[in-house]
């Protein structure tokens, strides 16, 4: 079946303008999260949501970050105000069921803040 | 003691020969240890895991060999090709934090024909 889809797959803003980052997971997974891959810092945890229970939002790095999950499905990660350190590549990634530990990840959004 | 710490940072190898990438961990709650590999402009792809009750595990070329005692895993790639010649990170997670991954550097790995 199709695997978790993320738009755009570049994204080229200036500094200080709001971004969305949409991930579509597979369809099915119950639990989503989204990580961030940047030079400096590697792979990092940003938020983790399990169908509609309150999110985990324990790594996002800033109030400047924000993402919402409509439906149990699709994800919208913002960021507001954009910084040229929140230049990376935003990965998100579904898995199956709460407590289940496997992570099937999309192909990442490329984040360049100008 | 939520960090992982992966060695190492690059990695050269022969055709045919066996690739090792090693992993440590301080926390002991950690209860899965999974390896990712990532090709450029890619999303990590899982490649193999391991919970702590087991030593070993092996799928195809690769194997995981966990020493619970020393905290420590790793990855072993046998008969190494040239396709696999790409970035691969470990990780761990718990189930009392969602199981979020927590990941190391990173090695890249190139296989030479």
């Amino acid at each position: 079946g199709a695997g978790v889809s993320q738009s755009p797959s570049n994204k080229v803003t200036e500094k200080g303008k709001d971004v969305e980052l949409r991930c579509d997971p597979i369809s099915g997974h119950t639990a989503l999260y989204w990580y961030r891959q940047s030079l400096g810092q590697g792979l990092e945890f940003l938020i983790y949501f399990q169908g509609n229970s309150a999110p985990d939002k324990s790594g996002l790095p800033s109030d400047r970050f924000s993402a919402e999950r409509t439906g149990g499905s699709v994800s919208t990660l913002t960021i507001q105000r954009t910084q040229q350190e929140d230049s990376a590549v935003y990965l998100c990634a579904s898995s199956f069921r709460q407590g289940s530990y496997e992570q099937y990840f999309g192909p990442g959004t490329r984040l360049t803040v100008t | 003691q939520q960090q992982v710490k992966q060695s190492p940072q690059s990695l050269i190898v022969q055709k045919g020969g066996i690739s090792i990438i090693n992993c440590a961990y301080e926390n002991t709650a950690f209860d899965y240890f999974p390896w990712y590999q990532q090709f450029p402009g890619k999303g990590p792809a899982l490649l193999i895991a391991i919970r702590p009750d087991v030593s070993e595990k092996k799928e195809g070329r690769f194997t995981i060999s966990f020493n619970k005692s020393a905290k420590q895993f790793s990855l072993h790639i046998m008969d190494s090709q040239p396709g696999d010649s790409a970035t691969y990170f470990c990780a761990a997670s718990m189930l009392s934090s969602n199981y979020q991954l927590i990941w190391g550097a990173g090695t890249k790995l190139i296989i030479k024909p």
